[in-house]
């Protein structure tokens, strides 16, 4: 079955510090990646998306960054972060096609102070 | 842009009450997902439905797509506590199978 685990769970930053949040999923092989951010438990912002290892696209203009250095591997980055960074940030995944069902993680709170 | 509209935004009830969370779209998608999602946790899949009329149920839990694949409803009976959650709609289509648009969401609360 497939799996996926995203890691830190909780961290807190301080304004200007750099970011990395990290997700790997298990059981499948090229998985459409997704990070999504979520503002005071409501809806879904997409943030990046990637179709294939470095193939990132980015949906929102921010302070952000996203890598896929391999298949089943999508990291969150950021050089300096902000207040406005703080926030629930989600991975996730999907396998191309109709339906286009996504997983996601267990979440990463992250706090900038 | 694709946009889903839910309603209502928040809805408290008592433990055995029904009802039925809705989720509107001026566009057509080609599937439809709906997501539970309790505080500090990932959203978790509750069901797909990807033909237009389809009704699915998931013990007390009934979904339906509308006909024109533009809006959905998810209705509980009996609610219990364990119900509580955020709700999320999320669309497929549009000319990228990569991206869900997702609805804000229905925030429940099923008091005992």
């Amino acid at each position: 079955s497939q799996t996926i685990h995203q890691w830190p769970a909780t961290l807190v930053q301080p304004v200007g510090s750099p970011l990395s949040l990290e997700c790997t999923v298990e059981g499948t092989s090229n998985p459409n990646l997704y990070w999504y951010r979520q503002a005071a438990g409501r809806g879904l912002q997409l943030l990046f998306y990637s179709v294939g290892i470095g193939q990132i696209s980015s949906e929102v203009p921010q302070n952000l960054s996203a890598s896929r250095p391999q298949d089943r591997q999508f990291i969150l980055s950021s050089k300096k972060l902000l207040l406005s960074d703080s926030g629930f940030y989600l991975c996730a995944w999907s396998v191309g096609g109709y339906g286009n069902t996504i997983y996601f993680g267990e979440g990463s709170w992250l706090t900038v102070v | 842009t694709q946009l889903l509209e839910q309603s209502p935004q928040f809805l408290s009830i008592q433990e055995g009450e029904n009802l039925t969370v809705y989720c509107n779209s001026s566009s057509v998608f080609s599937s439809l997902q709906w997501y539970r999602q309790e505080p500090g946790e990932g959203p978790v899949l509750l069901v797909t439905v990807v033909t237009g009329g389809e009704v699915k149920k998931l013990k007390r839990l009934t979904f339906q797509f509308g006909d024109a694949r533009k809006d959905s409803s998810l209705h509980i009976t009996a609610a219990q506590p364990g119900d509580t959650g955020l709700y999320l709609c999320a669309g497929a289509g549009g000319g990228s199978n990569y991206k869900l648009t997702f609805g804000k969401g229905t925030l429940l609360t099923v008091n005992p």
